[in-house]
């Protein structure tokens, strides 16, 4: 079984701090992991994943990620926030075993909300 | 590329209706989904499709059926509409699986309303 979350509801920020959003995992396996924003009334973009290799992922808009396995997180970052990232942030995962292809779980959402 | 297309953007059905959601896709995307999403309940996966003529059960399938007719579409339909429908509904598609290469990417949504 796989499942995903992420514990804060909302994130506030100022715009110019660093922003970081939080999510952990489980899988029975080694996992693959993504990032998606979803804009108002707009559908899921897809901003970084992690396969395999590097721990630290880059993605769009000057987000990035970090993967640990021993603490199975894989914590979404940006060091400098805009008002323009406020958003609804999902994490999703699946397992590498190929009875999960395209099977992701996703997390129940983090609202972000970068204040000028 | 259009990517993914949805329609309609919004509906509202009465208690016992029918409907089909519709589902496109451009990219020649072997994989698309089906979701529907709730608040503070992210997306649940309804169906599936890992191609033409084969679909499969997500995690929450009741009262919704699909087929998988040629590669582009991929509708949703709801038979007897029930108020516990309401939800914003997303169609995705993705590449073949193989390593990493099952991101999926979303159409904009139908908003569903079910009285």
């Amino acid at each position: 079984a796989q499942s995903v979350a992420q514990p804060e509801d909302q994130v506030n920020v100022a715009e110019g701090n660093p922003l970081t959003v939080k999510c952990t995992y489980s899988v029975s396996g080694n996992p693959y992991l993504f990032w998606y924003v979803q804009y108002p009334n707009r559908g899921l973009q897809f901003l970084l994943k992690y396969i395999t290799g590097d721990n630290l992922v880059k993605g769009s808009y000057g987000f990035e990620a970090e993967f640990n396995k021993s603490q199975t997180s894989f914590h979404l970052k940006k060091p400098s926030a805009l008002v323009s990232d406020s958003a609804l942030y999902f994490c999703a995962v699946r397992d590498r075993g190929t009875d999960s292809w395209g099977k992701l779980q996703f997390g129940a959402g983090t609202q972000v909300v970068v204040t000028p | 590329n259009a990517g993914v297309t949805q329609t309609p953007k919004f509906r509202i059905l009465k208690i016992g209706q029918s409907m089909t959601l519709q589902c496109t896709q451009d990219m020649n995307h072997n994989y698309m989904y089906w979701y529907r999403q709730d608040p503070g309940m992210g997306l649940k996966l309804i169906y599936y499709s890992v191609g033409a003529g084969i679909t499969d059960k997500g995690e929450v399938p009741n009262g919704y059926n699909v087929s998988r007719s040629t590669t582009e579409d991929f509708p949703l339909r709801l038979e007897l509409a029930a108020p516990s429908q309401t939800s914003v509904y997303f169609c995705a598609s993705s590449y073949s699986p193989g390593e990493g290469t099952d991101t999926q990417y979303f159409g904009p949504g139908t908003r569903l309303t079910v009285l």
